[in-house]
């Protein structure tokens, strides 16, 4: 069974630039969840998608969005990106029976 | 809010010794979950545990659930090199939301 998919590993952007991170989950997974991490305030909690709407929201600002198709794949968008956005952006797939598996991210760097 | 603490954030031993991390937290979870993260890549499920007092034995790691399910705790026994990580523990909520609650995180050195 394939594992969790995010492109691209690694990605640089401007301050002010958008970027759109993607994740294919698992198959048969319905829900995907999106965290943020940084070495000072370690893995955060984005936003959680199941079957296509947002099931839950973590305290970030507008800028963070998500959406996730009907096929299960997720996308999120960080708009007018600040320095302070630099991190790795890790997406797990969920099911009831398999519990969560992450990808192995995508490292953010903003210039 | 919900919180984990996790502690200690930093741990350096030598092959052969055992440890011990620990998460806290004020809150009840409805289970708790460790995992395993090496650098440059997602976090990698270890056990899950749900039941207050559960025990779960992971070959030489045990993990341990607190009576009330709001800690839980890691000991390795005889920690080997290919033990180095960081090691992270979460706790999900009553709904099934997606969210899980991280702890800050426990990077191990196994020295040879």
């Amino acid at each position: 069974k394939a594992g969790v998919t995010q492109t691209p590993r690694y990605l640089i952007k401007t301050r002010g630039q958008q970027v759109t991170l993607s994740c294919s989950p698992i198959s048969g997974h319905r829900s995907v969840s999106w965290y943020q991490q940084t070495p000072g305030q370690g893995l955060q909690f984005l936003f959680e998608y199941f079957s296509e709407t947002q099931r839950n929201k973590g305290n970030f600002p507008g800028r963070f969005s998500g959406r996730q198709f009907s096929n299960s794949r997720s996308e999120m968008n960080v708009s007018t990106l600040e320095l302070g956005d630099s991190a790795l952006y890790l997406c797990a797939s969920s099911s009831v029976f398999d519990g969560y598996t992450f990808g192995s991210g995508t490292r953010l760097t903003v210039v | 809010t919900q919180l984990l603490e996790q502690s200690p954030q930093f741990l350096s031993i030598q092959e052969g010794e055992n440890l011990t991390v620990y998460c806290n937290s004020s809150s009840v979870f409805s289970s708790l979950q460790w995992y395993r993260q090496e650098p440059g890549e997602g976090p990698v499920l270890l056990v899950t545990v749900v039941t207050g007092g559960e025990v779960k034995k992971l070959k030489r790691l045990t993990f341990q659930f607190g009576d009330a399910r709001k800690d839980s705790s890691l000991h390795i026994t005889a920690a080997q090199p290919g033990d180095t990580g960081l090691y992270l523990c979460a706790g999900a909520g009553s709904s099934n939301t997606g969210k899980l609650i991280f702890g800050q995180g426990t990077t191990l050195q196994v020295k040879p």
